[in-house]
């Protein structure tokens, strides 16, 4: 199994200001991915980080406003910019080996925007 | 959007089988059944995956029907801390660019009651 470790685990924020998240994981993994769970609602997939490459968006998240590096097959970054008081949400990183085989999840940074 | 269909919830004694059940009647030949549990305020955790045959590991067992347009999973003695939100997701086999990832539906709330 794969260990994974986020930071910060929590923030409060600005309006206007941005943040970003890190994602370590503790044996190299081909894939990685960024969720958002917004208060009471079930994970949505926000993108794939692909190592190397520019990120893989999902419907209805743009690059400007939720930029990602992976600079290698251990870490990814998040970044929600320009922040507003929709993006209070808990982000949640994944990653694992393999198509087939199991993804395991952080335990989130929970993000507060004033 | 997800392709499964949980009941939003259901409830269980503790000590007794917990039997959750999925629909994935648009699944195609090449998707895996991936079944996940979050805890509150925790990140999700992997349970169990399967193809076509039944699978059981320490945590479960998944039993797929024949056509595998639905699928149940089985907690065989609930505890009290099994009490989290299931999530039963369909994955497709072939990864690249956003194929392998998992596309979360709104679960299925377990109360194990003492």
């Amino acid at each position: 199994s794969a260990v994974i470790s986020q930071k910060p685990s929590r923030d409060i924020c600005q309006r206007g200001t941005s943040l970003t998240i890190q994602c370590q994981v503790d044996s190299q993994v081909t894939m990685m991915f960024w969720y958002r769970q917004q208060p009471g609602q079930s994970l949505t997939l926000i993108a794939t980080a692909n190592q190397g490459s520019e990120a893989t968006y999902e419907s209805g998240f743009v690059i400007d406003k939720f930029p990602i590096s992976r600079p290698n097959l251990t870490f990814s970054t998040l970044t929600v910019s320009n922040m507003s008081p929709e993006d209070s949400s808990i982000y949640l990183c994944s990653a694992g080996q393999g198509f087939a085989g199991e993804l395991f999840f952080g335990e989130g940074s929970r993000l507060t925007v004033l | 959007d997800a392709k499964t269909t949980q009941p939003p919830s259901m409830d269980c004694a503790e000590g007794r089988a917990a039997n959750l059940p999925c629909n994935h009647s648009t699944i195609s030949g090449n998707e895996y059944v991936y079944w996940y549990r979050q805890i509150h305020s925790q990140g999700p955790q992997y349970i169990i995956h399967g193809l076509k045959n039944n699978e059981t590991n320490e945590m479960a067992s998944l039993i797929i029907t024949e056509d595998r347009k639905s699928s149940t999973l089985i907690l065989p003695h609930a505890t009290l801390r099994d009490t989290a939100v299931y999530y039963c997701i369909v994955r497709l086999l072939n990864y690249g660019g956003s194929q392998g990832n998992l596309i979360f539906g709104k679960g299925t709330k377990l109360s194990v009651k003492p």
